[in-house]
């Protein structure tokens, strides 16, 4: 398996603008989990999925903010629109639930100018 | 909710010598406590992690301890080497039938040096 597979890996865009982050997780899989990395608030939870269905989203920060999971091999993460202070390494996680181990993703790096 | 808070924020040791990280939590119903380690421009990779109804676990230079009592639990990485140097986070989490949160500390970037 490839692991988790996210897109972009560098996203660079105008403040106002939609961005689209997409992530593929690892084959057989039932958790998925939506991070934000940044130097001031080190690493949080936005949201996670069981089965596709959106379990706590209570981290995703506002409503500019929505994460959908259509079907078990893709999810989305949308901000619209998109701040500078939304600028952040975004990582993708996942996990069967028979095992505590969570697989991150490479992450997509996104600047908002 | 969960709270972690993880110290020290920097360590700088010299290769060959031990490094200790501590965390502590607040949920005492955390179950599972994960260490990630993260190299620059790369993603957290778990290396070690522990349950609740376990007080220690050592894999070759790397262990780790909890305390449920104190509810703290640390990393402890023996004979370091460079390529430890690296930003370790600690998390803490409540499994329930398979589910559950990370909530993860704030990270040490550890240097090693030769």
């Amino acid at each position: 398996d490839a692991g988790v597979i996210q897109s972009p890996r560098h996203e660079v865009t105008e403040m106002g603008q939609e961005v689209t982050l997409r992530c593929k997780p690892i084959s057989g899989h039932d958790y998925l989990f939506w991070y934000r990395q940044t130097m001031m608030r080190g690493l949080e939870l936005l949201i996670y999925f069981n089965n596709n269905v959106p379990i706590d989203d209570s981290g995703m920060p506002e409503d500019r903010f929505s994460a959908k999971m259509p079907n078990a091999s893709f999810s989305t993460l949308k901000i619209q629109p998109s701040e500078p202070r939304d600028s952040a390494v975004y990582f993708c996680a996942s996990r069967p639930s028979s095992y505590n181990e969570q697989f991150f993703g490479p992450g997509t790096r996104l600047t908002v100018l | 909710g969960e709270n972690v808070e993880q110290h020290p924020s920097t360590l700088s040791v010299q290769e060959g010598d031990s490094a200790v990280i501590k965390c502590t939590y607040s949920d005492s119903a955390s179950n599972y406590f994960p260490w990630y380690k993260q190299e620059l421009g790369k993603r957290p990779q778990l290396i070690i992690d522990i349950r609740s109804n376990v007080g220690e676990k050592k894999d070759q230079r790397i262990a780790v301890t909890l305390n449920k009592t104190a509810k703290h639990f640390s990393l402890h990485i023996t004979e370091t080497q460079p390529e430890d140097s690296a930003v370790y986070f600690c998390a803490a989490l409540r499994y329930l039938k398979g589910a559950g949160k990370s909530t993860f500390g704030d990270g040490t970037t550890l240097t090693v040096k030769p």
